[in-house]
């Protein structure tokens, strides 16, 4: 099983759509999370972090359910910008140097 | 603004040929990594380093080596390229931030990547 698994897409959604993206883990004891996100022939870049608590950026919601391992990305009012590969990150807890687990993402397509 | 370069942005070798990556930060971060990209793979990690000099194995260092002289400083080496080390490799740089419950979050920064052919 993977350390972390996405759904590859795409999703593709009309613009001021809200789409959602989930990302599983299976290391109960994970530490931290994350979705980068990467677009097309370009470096993955940090979108955001994911509290306990749950936490939001504009039109960004970023959930963390630890009791079923899952994390969630919902984007309200897609604009064709956000089009783009979204990583889910995971830090296992006993590393020790920072290392990421990186989820193989999901493409959304945003059109017009 | 966190920059990390590295050398190329492409690069062709011919099988059994040594390889040097060459990635460079300007952020004076502890810690660096190299990791490959592959499509339906992810990106895997092949090293890191925490410090000058100190490097440790990520999840597929086999056929890899790196160097670590100087902090802004993190090489890749294939000591003799073969044809599945075709990829698009990718250098980081972080430095921990602890959060106020005492635990560590991260973020790393990328740099623009260097597509590797081997022939």
């Amino acid at each position: 099983r993977k350390e972390v698994e996405q759904d590859p897409g795409p999703f593709n959604v009309p613009e001021g759509a809200t789409v959602a993206f989930n990302c599983t883990y299976s290391n109960s004891a994970s530490q931290s999370f994350f979705w980068y996100r990467q677009d097309c022939r370009k470096e993955p870049k940090l979108l955001m972090s994911v509290y306990s608590s749950g936490n939001e950026d504009g039109r960004f919601t970023a959930q963390l359910n630890r009791a079923s391992q899952y994390i969630s990305l919902l984007i309200r009012d897609s604009k064709l910008s956000d089009s783009a590969t979204y990583l889910c990150v995971v830090t296992p807890f006993n590393t020790g140097f920072q290392k990421l687990v990186f989820g193989t993402g999901t493409r959304l397509l945003v059109s017009p | 603004d966190v920059k990390v370069t590295q050398s190329s942005r492409y690069l062709v070798k011919r099988t059994g040929e040594k390889v040097f990556l060459e990635c460079v930060q300007d952020m004076d971060h502890e810690n660096m990594f190299w990791y490959r990209q592959d499509p339906g793979l992810g990106l895997r990690l092949i090293y890191f380093s925490y410090d000058v000099k100190m490097k440790e194995k990520g999840d597929i260092p086999e056929g890899y080596s790196v160097s670590r002289e100087k902090k802004e400083r993190f090489s890749l080496i294939l000591e003799s390229a073969s044809t599945n080390q075709t990829s698009m490799y990718l250098c980081a740089s972080s430095l921990s931030l602890t959060d106020l419950a005492g635990g560590v979050t991260y973020e790393q920064y990328f740099g623009p990547g260097t597509r590797l052919t081997v022939t």
